[in-house]
């Protein structure tokens, strides 16, 4: 079966910063892998996904994930934290069909 | 504009009072998805359906019910709720039955209480 952990529930940064969140996952297939973002009171929106190719992937917002296989990671990042960048972020794996099996997300705070 | 909705928004009732939650989308998608988010666990998957009449459980599919009689609509039904299905409820579509690739798209969530 396969599993996510991310790595910290809260992450706080500072305006401008550099966002790191770090995403584990567990897979004996090749993983398709996902973000999402929750802002408050939402449902989820799609950051990025990787599926096939080049491991580094490029999303919404100014977000980008690279997909580690031998680290079995894939850690998001953005160079510069805005403020509208205060959500809570979920890492999620396909492996068979649809189902998407979710970290326990992490709630990222910008302070000024 | 290609959507989920689901209704109601906010639901607070008592112990044992089947209530209902809608899930509806207009993009023509095979399959859909409930899952429940608890605070530190995620979203854990609790029924899918891959197409008109064929639903399966997901990983915690205790004390709840669906049915799938029309493609666009997906309802997730509890017959006598519990205070420990109190969470946030979401339904969510996939183009295809099997599109490993596809984005899910997700609804705006249902927040429960049951007291």
């Amino acid at each position: 079966a396969q599993s996510v952990t991310q790595l910290g529930s809260h992450v706080s940064v500072s305006e401008g910063a550099l966002v790191l969140l770090r995403c584990n996952y567990s897979s004996s297939v090749p993983p398709y892998l996902f973000w999402y973002v929750q802002y408050p009171n939402q449902g989820l929106q799609l950051l990025l996904k990787y599926t096939t190719g080049a491991t580094l992937v490029k999303g919404i917002n100014g977000f980008e994930a690279e997909f580690k296989k031998s680290e079995t990671s894939f850690h998001l990042t953005k160079p510069s934290a805005h403020m509208s960048d205060a959500a809570e972020y979920f890492c999620a794996v396909k492996t068979a069909g649809n189902k998407l099996t979710f970290g326990g997300g992490t709630r990222v705070l910008v302070k000024p | 504009e290609a959507q989920v909705t689901q209704n109601p928004r906010y639901l607070i009732t008592v112990t044992g009072k089947k209530l209902t939650v809608t899930c509806s989308q207009n993009m023509n998608h095979e399959y859909m998805s409930w899952y429940r988010q608890d605070p530190g666990l995620g979203l854990r998957q609790i029924y899918y359906s891959m197409n008109v009449e064929v639903t399966d459980k997901g990983d915690v599919p205790e004390g709840y019910k669906v049915s799938r009689k029309e493609k666009r609509n997906f309802p997730l039904i509890l017959e006598s709720p519990s205070p420990n299905q109190t969470s946030l409820y979401f339904c969510a579509s996939n183009p295809q039955q099997g599109g490993r690739t596809d984005t899910q798209y997700f609804g705006p969530g249902t927040r429960l209480t049951v007291l």
